[in-house]
């Protein structure tokens, strides 16, 4: 059974810091692995999507990499506004979807 | 605007009642799903469909109900058998049925017990 953990929990910084969260996922035979935004009492929103055999993927200030032999992806996302503040959440699909806890973030302006 | 609409935003169930969570898309997609989302815990997928008049169990499929009578809506009944039913609802749907993989999500259903 596949587990995804996101580490940490929670997360402040002050704003114009770089961010860097982590995911970690067990089962390394995946076909993608999705990055989601979540705004307090919200669906979530697609961020990024890394195919298995991508090594990584930008959209603006956000960027993931995918290191599937070691079972990590990271999010960095650059020079941080409060409009950043959200819980971020991976996910992996080998046969369906497999979502971690996700990581809440503040930007303190 | 295409997309998903969940309601009610707020759902109050009493002891021994079931109710019914709606779902509805307008983005012509196939597959539909159903999540429920604990603090602390990833999305657990409770029923997905991925055609009309089929649907298939998750992995917390026990005292929930669903039905796909039309590509538009996948409601979601949770009935007096879940007994601990409190938690953010997520329905969420995709075009290609056999990806498994959710594309939007709607704005969810939070469910409390009275």
């Amino acid at each position: 059974k596949q587990e995804v953990t996101q580490i940490p929990a929670a997360l402040s910084v002050p704003e114009g810091e770089n961010l860097v969260l982590n995911c970690s996922f067990t089962d390394s035979a995946i076909y993608n692995l999705q990055w989601f935004r979540q705004d307090p009492g919200k669906g979530l929103t697609s961020l990024l999507l890394i195919q298995s055999s991508q090594r990584e993927q930008t959209s603006g200030r956000l960027n993931a990499s995918l290191d599937k032999s070691s079972g990590r992806s990271t999010l960095y996302i650059a020079a941080s506004q409060p409009g950043d503040s959200a819980t971020y959440l991976c996910a992996v699909s080998d046969y369906k979807l497999s979502f971690g806890a996700g990581t809440t973030v503040t930007v303190r302006a | 605007d295409g997309g998903i609409t969940q309601s009610p935003k707020y759902l109050f169930r009493k002891e021994g009642q079931n109710v019914t969570l709606s779902c509805e898309q307008n983005l012509n997609h196939d597959a539909m799903y159903w999540y429920r989302q604990d603090p602390g815990q990833g999305l657990r997928l409770i029923y997905y469909s991925q055609i009309v008049n089929d649907f298939q169990k998750g992995d917390i499929a026990e005292g929930y109900s669903v039905s796909r009578e039309k590509k538009e809506s996948f409601p979601l009944t949770v009935t007096s058998a879940q007994k601990n039913p409190t938690a953010f609802y997520l329905c969420a749907s995709s075009m290609d049925r056999y990806s498994n993989q959710p594309q939007h999500f709607g704005d969810g259903t939070r469910l409390s017990i009275l």
